[in-house]
């Protein structure tokens, strides 16, 4: 399995403001994606973090609203930006290895007010 | 793209009876379906998996059955236990690019 380490694990923030989420492997993996799970809701893929390369984005994400940096094998951050009430989702970090298993952090509870 | 359905939203058993759930997917190239059991507070975790080139897998209480044909995949639950209480949710993908198509989850519910 692989350690993923995601903070902040919850926060709440203003309208308006932008919230960064890191997540931390605890080594290299090929492939780390980041998920929206709405309240009570299923998980939905939000893009895949490229490294060194430009995020590729799922339809209806994009990358001003969601930017994505990927600097390393064992790294990346999302940033919800311009947040509004609608943002409040908890947003998962997920890293592949091995292929095909899919490990996820522990996730971000956003609340926005 | 691929879509996944599973059934049902929720389930409540009694503490010692079996638990199933379904998915159905519709992309006959996935080949790879999970099961994650989320808990109040966490991301989801890995409980068990399949690979299209088998019909089941056991792992002590639980156990997974695929039918290519049908498209369709389940979880089984036997001798449940209150700790097995969580959402759970299935997913599809294929190997290229690892993307995963999740179901809608299903709560359950172990009654002691």
């Amino acid at each position: 399995s692989a350690v993923i380490s995601q903070k902040p694990s919850r926060d709440i923030c203003q309208r308006g403001t932008s919230l960064t989420i890191q997540c931390q492997v605890d080594s290299q993996v090929t492939m780390m994606f980041w998920y929206r799970q709405q309240p009570g809701q299923s998980l939905t893929l939000i893009a895949t973090a490229n490294q060194g390369s430009e995020a590729t984005y799922e339809s209806g994400f994009v990358i001003d609203k969601f930017p994505i940096s990927r600097p390393n094998l064992t790294f990346s951050t999302l940033t919800v930006s311009n947040m509004s009430p609608e943002d409040s989702s908890i947003y998962l970090c997920s890293v592949c290895r091995m292929n095909t298993e899919a490990f996820f952090g522990q996730g971000t509870r956003l609340t926005v007010v | 793209g691929e879509n996944v359905e599973q059934h049902p939203s929720t389930l409540s058993v009694q503490e010692g009876d079996s638990a199933v759930i379904k998915c159905t997917y519709s992309d006959s190239a996935s080949n790879y379906f999970p099961w994650y059991k989320q808990e109040l507070g966490k991301g989801p975790q890995l409980i068990i998996d399949i690979r299209s080139n088998v019909g089941e897998k056991k792992d002590q209480r639980i156990a997974v059955t695929l039918n290519k044909t049908a498209k369709h995949f389940s979880l089984h639950i036997t001798e449940t236990q209150p700790e097995d209480s969580a959402v759970y949710f299935c997913a599809a993908s294929k190997n290229t690019g690892n993307q995963f198509y999740f179901g809608t989850g299903t709560s359950l519910t172990v009654i002691p």
